[in-house]
């Protein structure tokens, strides 16, 4: 069966410095991969999503990138955080094409 | 763009029927989801329904669409303390990349 997992679970940084997360995924081929931020207490925002391997899509302009260099791999970056980039991430993946999505437990970012 | 809203908050009594409630503008979305999550986890896909049905339904779970209205509801049987948490309806458009667009979520508290 497929397996999605996030870490770290919990991350405190202070604002300036990097940050790196990571999101895997087994038991599957070629998924599709999400990245979403969900803000306190509000729904979830779309911000990165990839088909393939190096192939990455940008909902949101900000100081955060995404990069795949595995196929079941996707990894959140930030040269330098924000106060605003604090927030709940999750990473989700589908089969290619495929009309489910399935989420990861979530990283919690508090950014000081 | 497209917009998904629910409303925030619903209370219900255990054992009574639940209804939570959404709508969204984009006419050409396929699917239609409802997922829920638990405090501090991830979003677990609970059903969805593909756009050309009125109906689902999956155990004490039923989904309404009403296409013309752009209105979908989702029905909880018999509602447990055990359902309490927050309920998020999504729409994927016709994209590629499966894009979902989330609502803000409708937090369901169920007393004893």
């Amino acid at each position: 069966s497929q397996t999605i997992h996030q870490w770290p679970a919990t991350l405190v940084q202070p604002v300036g410095s990097p940050l790196s997360l990571e999101c895997t995924v087994e038991g599957t081929s070629n998924p599709n991969l999400y990245w979403y931020r969900q803000a306190a207490g509000r729904g979830l925002q779309l911000l990165f999503y990839s088909v393939g391997i190096g192939q990455i899509s940008s909902e949101v302009p900000q100081n955060l990138s995404a990069s795949r260099p595995q196929d079941r791999q996707f990894i959140l970056s930030s040269k330098k955080l924000l106060l605003s980039d604090s927030g709940f991430y999750l990473c989700a993946w589908s089969v290619y094409r495929g009309y489910e999505q399935y989420f990861g437990p979530g990283t919690r970012l508090t950014v000081t | 763009g497209e917009d998904v809203e629910q409303s925030l908050f619903l209370s219900v009594r255990e054992g009574d029927s639940s209804v939570i409630n959404c709508t969204y503008t984009d006419s050409s979305s396929t699917y239609l989801y409802w997922y829920k999550q638990e405090p501090g986890a991830g979003l677990q896909l609970l059903t969805y329904i593909f756009s050309n049905m009125d109906m689902k339904q999956d155990q004490r779970l039923t989904v309404l669409l009403n296409k013309k209205d752009k209105h979908l509801s989702l029905r909880i049987a018999d509602t447990q303390t055990g359902d309490s948490a927050i309920y998020f309806c999504a729409e994927s458009g016709n994209n590629a990349g499966n894009m979902l667009t989330f609502g803000g979520g409708t937090r369901l508290m169920v007393k004893p």
